[in-house]
């Protein structure tokens, strides 16, 4: 069945140290989206990347899609306290774009 | 504002009964979803929900149930509870799909720690 794998499950980092989380699907996607969860909290939609290659920022955060739509990296540059959460990536489920399947997410924390 | 909401935050059961997890939102939209949540895990699909009176199996579908009888809610039954489903339990909505490539953000509501014991 499809498959999407996330790495590192754990990041530790101190504040002002970058962040890279990777996912890798067993199938191309047509699409990707990233979600963070703060602890205690829900997943909050963060984007969506849709072309081969693409790239998208937000502020401290990168978001890329491989040219085979296969994977897709969250990189965070100097992270700060307030990026300590859970990042998921999730694709869609059997080709359905309206379900989603999500990777088993990378907990980040940060030390100040 | 638009929103999703759970009911209820937290609930203890015993092994064996029957509990309901609520679900509403005032997104009006189509699309429901049920998701558990278990270190490891990630979240994982248990049902979801296309339009009033649709209802669909996901990953984990064995031990719950779903109906869906009008646009703002879509309640989640565990006939009965195993503490194999001691988890927390998580709501989201989404608009009917974009079509082509993209696929609808969905929304998560505040989520319900249920323990099973």
């Amino acid at each position: 069945g499809q498959q999407v794998m996330q790495i590192p499950q754990y990041q530790h980092v101190q504040e002002g140290e970058d962040f890279t989380t990777y996912c890798n699907s067993s199938t191309t996607l047509s699409n990707i989206q990233w979600y963070k969860q703060r602890p205690g909290g829900h997943p909050v939609f963060l984007i969506q990347l849709v072309k081969s290659g693409e790239v998208k920022k937000q502020k401290r955060l990168t978001f890329q899609f491989g040219e085979a739509k296969k994977n897709s990296s969250l990189h965070i540059t100097a992270t700060q306290t307030t990026d300590v959460g859970t990042y998921f990536c999730a694709v869609p489920w059997g080709g359905n774009t309206d379900k989603l399947i999500f990777g088993t997410g990378t907990r980040l924390q940060v030390f100040p | 504002d638009a929103e999703i909401t759970q009911s209820p935050r937290h609930k203890i059961t015993e092994t064996g009964r029957q509990v309901t997890l609520a679900c509403h939102q005032t997104w009006n939209h189509n699309n429901m979803f049920w998701y558990r949540q278990d270190l490891g895990h990630g979240l994982r699909l248990i049902h979801y929900s296309y339009g009033v009176h649709d209802t669909n199996k996901g990953e984990v579908s064995d031990g719950y149930s779903v109906s869906r009888s009008n646009t703002e809610d879509l309640p989640l039954t565990l006939e009965s509870a195993a503490s194999s489903q001691t988890s927390v339990y998580f709501c989201a909505s989404s608009a009917a799909g974009l079509g082509g490539s993209s696929t609808d953000t969905q929304y998560f509501g505040p989520g319900t720690r249920l323990t099973v014991l």
